[in-house]
């Protein structure tokens, strides 16, 4: 069964400070996406990142970079120069490359910027 | 509209009543689906429109749950006999792709917050 975990509820980080969210994932298929999104109070979700399983380079988005460890099962997502706006929750996700877009989410970890 | 509109955005239900949740998808987005997420956790999968067609609706919890997208567009979401384990947020989702190769994004609305008494 696929299933995608995040072992840190909450995060603190400083503002201006890099910051990596932990993801990591559990799937028997070959190809697969993963994907990050944060969810702030508002409650709608907001796509960062996506890494495909046979991309041999680390995605990158502005100050999102994905930390893909195919071997580890890992795929952290990194956040560079923190803003009090990414205050929110974040969610790592997995859907397999066939049939539809069946995401799996994680639990989410909180991230709390501070001035 | 420019984004995922759902409506309503609060629901308040006693047990026993049904419940109607809209999702105006962005036009033109093929495909739709819908989550619910508990408090605290993160969204699970209920069902899958490719168009009017529901392709896949093995997350749907129980038969009180049904979900229709009779013109391809606009879809509802219907809990039968509500249960205080449905309080949730149920979250629409759309996309411009259809099926195969998902390296795209999913668009979400805000949701609906759904509370059971």
């Amino acid at each position: 069964a696929q299933k995608i975990t995040q072992t840190q509820p909450g995060m603190f980080v400083q503002e201006k400070e890099a910051v990596t969210l932990d993801c990591t994932y559990d799937t028997s298929d070959q190809s697969y996406g993963l994907f990050w999104y944060k969810q702030p109070s508002s409650g709608e979700m907001i796509f960062l990142i996506y890494q495909g399983s046979y991309d041999e380079q680390n995605a990158t988005e502005g100050r999102y970079s994905l930390n893909f460890q195919k071997a580890r099962k890992s795929a952290n997502l990194v956040i560079s120069a923190s803003q009090l706006g990414d205050s929110a929750m974040y969610f790592c996700a997995m859907s397999p490359y066939s049939g539809t877009y069946k995401y799996i989410f994680g639990t989410g970890t909180r991230l709390k910027v501070l001035a | 509209g420019a984004g995922v509109s759902q409506s309503p955005r609060y629901k308040v239900a006693k047990r026993g009543q049904d419940v109607a949740l809209r999702c105006d998808p962005i036009s033109g987005h093929v495909s739709l689906f819908w989550y619910q997420q508990a408090l605290g956790q993160g969204p699970e999968f209920l069902t899958y429109f490719q168009n009017e067609a529901q392709l896949d609706k093995s997350g749907l919890p129980s038969d009180r749950f049904f979900a229709e997208r009779p013109e391809g567009s606009v879809s509802t979401l219907k809990i039968q006999r509500t249960q205080q384990e449905d309080s949730a947020v149920y979250l629409c989702a759309s996309s411009p792709l259809a099926g195969g190769l998902n390296t795209g994004e999913l668009f979400f609305g805000e949701g609906s917050r759904l509370t059971v008494l």
